[in-house]
């Protein structure tokens, strides 16, 4: 069974620095592409970014609204993936959902979400 | 960037009574990359339907999709108890990678 359970959510100060952490058991992570979706009472669901597989250069991409401020990373020895959230806002405020990609374009399986606060 | 639009925002329907869900967005979805997400209060977001109208495994076949281009259509032929949720239509865009979600129809008991 497909299982993802992220952590590492907290309240933080705008412009703070948050890490997010993902760890994955259920299927073979190192062969597949992981992304970051968040979830809004304002925005609703918005796509957060992802990374490719080793195998693909391990390369990201991002949305526009965190491109230059979040960065993803992976461990696949120990089933891992990580976001890393600097310059905070206060519409980065949501719950952050890790999810494994499916067939490219969409998202097959989610973890529970970790809750992300920006306040002063 | 496409933007999506979903109508209504509101359903209410009965049990036994048939659904359908609107999804428009702002310019053509290339590949018909478009899927469908079920949402339950407190639950992470499920994946029905991609490719505008197939099935993931296990999803019952009372769910279906149907739509090109610009105008997408999720249709839930006989609703059960258990349907009763917020679902989600998501595209995707190759060129650069881009994916955006529509802002959600909740379908609740009437």
């Amino acid at each position: 069974e497909v299982q993802l359970i992220e952590s590492g959510g907290d309240l933080v100060k705008p412009g703070g620095s948050l890490r997010l952490s993902c760890i994955a058991s259920g299927f073979s992570f190192s062969n597949v592409w992981m992304n970051w979706v968040r979830q809004s009472p304002g925005k609703g669901l918005e796509w957060v970014g992802r990374i490719k597989t080793r195998h693909d250069g391990a390369t990201t991409d991002y949305a526009a609204a965190v491109k230059g401020r979040f960065t993803m990373s992976r461990d696949d020895s120990k089933n891992m993936m990580y976001l890393q959230m600097d310059s905070l806002k206060v519409e980065d405020t949501a719950l952050y959902y890790c999810a494994t990609d499916f067939s490219t374009a969409y998202f097959g399986s989610w973890g529970q979400g970790a809750l992300v606060t920006v306040s002063s | 960037e496409i933007v999506l639009t979903q109508s209504p925002g509101t359903l209410s329907l009965s049990p036994g009574e048939r659904a359908t869900l609107s999804c428009r967005a702002s310019q053509s979805v290339s590949g018909r990359y478009l899927a469908w997400y079920q949402q339950k209060p407190g639950q992470a977001p499920r994946l029905l339907i991609y490719g505008a109208s197939t099935r993931l495994t296990g999803i019952p076949d009372r769910f279906s999709g149907s739509g090109s281009g610009t105008d997408f259509t999720l249709t839930i032929s006989r609703l059960e108890p258990e349907d009763f949720a917020v679902y989600y239509c998501q595209q995707y865009d190759a060129s650069p990678p881009s994916i955006a979600f529509g802002p959600g129809t909740k379908v609740d008991i009437k």
